[in-house]
C-alpha cells in the first residue's frame, strides 16, 4: 500500500470557521491532489500540485485554497467554512516514470468533514 | 470535456455469481487511461485495474476481468464466482494523457449476499 496519511480522519466544525486538512506521504511522488466525495457524485478534484510550491485549481476549487511548502505535505485549507463544504476529503499521489502504472494514482485514507 | 457514466448504481447477487459493471465514457483524446476502483463500506479507495487507450488487450486477473472496447468507448469490469468481501461501491475513471485530473463515474453499488 502506498504511504498515504491524512490528518484528522474526522473532525466537526461551525460554519465561518477555518479548517485545515494535512495530507502526508512518504513515496517520495511529485504529484499530489485533493478530492471530495459527494452522493452521486464519485469523486471529484479540487487541487493539485505538480512540485513544491506549484499548485493549480481543479473543477471545485472555490473556497480552497492549498500549500505544498515539501515534496510529502499537501494542506488543503477552507478559509471559511460552509455547510455545502461537508464531505469526505480524499488526497492522492501519483508520479510519472516509464512503468505501466505510471500516472496512477493512490488514495489516502479520507478525512470526514461536517459543517454545522 | 471528460465524462464518465456508470448507468448502473446498484446490483445486489448471490455469493458465486458473475458481476459485470458497466463503463462509458467520453473523450477527444486519442490517448488517455481508464481505471477501476473499489471503495468498500470502510471506505477507503483502492485501485483494482488500469488500462491503456492504446492497448486494447483483455485480461483476466485471479477473479477481476475487464473488457475494454474502444469502438463503443466502454471498459467494461466482472468480478467472477462473487464473495461477500467484493461487496464495495466501484469507480470507473478516465484520465487524458498530459491532464492531471482524474475524472470519476458515479459510482456501482455492489451487494454480494451469502
Amino acid at each position: 500500500d502506498a504511504g498515504i496519511t491524512q490528518s484528522p480522519r474526522h473532525k466537526v466544525t461551525e460554519t465561518g470557521t477555518p479548517v485545515t486538512l494535512r495530507c502526508h506521504q512518504t513515496e517520495n511522488h511529485r504529484y499530489m491532489y485533493w478530492y471530495r466525495q459527494d452522493p452521486g457524485h464519485g469523486l471529484r478534484l479540487i487541487h493539485y500540485s505538480y512540485g513544491v510550491k506549484d499548485t493549480d485549481k481543479g473543477e471545485v476549487s472555490d473556497g480552497y485554497s492549498v500549500s505544498r511548502s515539501k515534496t510529502e505535505d499537501f494542506l488543503l485549507t477552507l478559509e471559511s467554512a460552509t455547510s455545502s463544504q461537508t464531505s469526505v476529503y480524499f488526497c492522492a499521489i501519483s508520479d510519472r516514470g516509464a512503468g505501466p502504472l505510471t500516472d496512477t494514482q493512490y488514495f489516502g485514507p479520507g478525512t470526514r468533514l461536517t459543517v454545522l | 470535456a471528460q465524462k464518465v457514466t456508470q448507468a448502473q448504481t446498484e446490483i445486489s447477487v448471490v455469493e458465486k455469481e458473475d458481476v459485470t459493471l458497466d463503463c462509458v465514457y467520453e473523450t477527444r483524446d486519442t490517448t488517455y487511461y481508464l481505471f477501476w476502483y473499489k471503495q468498500p463500506p470502510s471506505g477507503e479507495l483502492v485501485f483494482l485495474i488500469r488500462r491503456n487507450s492504446f492497448d486494447e488487450q483483455n485480461e483476466i486477473s485471479g477473479r477481476y476481468s475487464w473488457n475494454f472496447q474502444k469502438s463503443t468507448s466502454s471498459f467494461n469490469f466482472t468480478i467472477t464466482a462473487s464473495q461477500v468481501v467484493d461487496s464495495a461501491v466501484y469507480f470507473c475513471a478516465l484520465s487524458e494523457a498530459g491532464d492531471y485530473k482524474l475524472s470519476f463515474g458515479a459510482g456501482t453499488t455492489v451487494t454480494v449476499r451469502a
